[in-house]
């Protein structure tokens, strides 16, 4: 059945960079584009962008340009977020999702901003 | 920006109870919209896809209706597991958008 497992919680100082991995199966990796959420504490979805299995496009939320860069390897059918500068906004849980209707999400990967 | 406008905010039923919930498009989306159940700590499950479209192993007991700029979600006979916050989310066009969430209480 269609997966996509991400890495697990992680927790980080003002400042520092995050990455979170997102690993596929049970579809074609390449057949859709890999979409990234975050959900701060108690609020709702925020959609951060997209990346292109297929030829490594990306597209970003504006309001994360120059801070996200997101990735992928296709031998391993895994993408990959990473955000930098983070600041204690940035705590969230980060989510990954794929499919025609962006109906297959990952569990979500709680990260923790704090000094 | 496509804004999604959704209602009610909240919202409280008993075991068995018909119940539906509205969200606007701000932009016309034909049927790019799709219907997300979440629990607490859990991640969104999708309901709904294509306005109407029953995603697989979803109870028959929710159905999504709707074109254009307004869509609704009901569930026909509310179960004790169906208590959660409810989002729809529009993926026509870029940035994807959400409506504010439905949260459905006892």
């Amino acid at each position: 059945q269609v997966q996509l497992v991400q890495s697990g919680a992680e927790v980080k100082k003002p400042g520092a960079s995050m990455k979170v991995s997102c690993k596929a199966s049970g579809f074609t990796f390449t057949g859709f584009y890999i979409q990234w959420f975050r959900q701060a504490p108690g609020q709702g979805l925020q959609w951060m962008g997209w990346f292109n299995p297929n030829d490594g496009g990306t597209n970003y939320a504006q309001k994360f340009q120059g801070r996200v860069t997101m990735t992928g390897e296709t031998s391993i059918t895994t993408a990959y977020m990473e955000l930098d500068s983070l600041r204690s906004d940035d705590t969230a849980v980060y989510y990954c999702a794929s499919g025609g209707a962006v109906n297959y999400w990952g569990q979500g990967t709680l990260v923790t901003v704090s000094s | 920006d496509i804004q999604i406008s959704q209602s009610p905010s909240s919202l409280s039923a008993s075991v068995g109870d018909r119940v539906t919930i509205t969200c606007r498009a701000s932009h016309g989306i034909t049927i790019y919209l799709a219907w997300f159940q979440q629990k607490p700590g859990k991640a969104p499950r999708c309901l709904i896809y294509g306005a109407s479209s029953l995603e697989s192993g979803v109870p028959s007991r929710f159905s999504g209706s709707g074109y254009g700029t307004d869509f609704t979600l009901t569930i026909s006979s509310l179960q004790p597991e169906d208590f959660a916050t409810y989002y729809c989310q529009q993926y026509i066009s870029y940035p994807i958008t959400f409506g504010q969430g439905t949260r459905l209480d006892i």
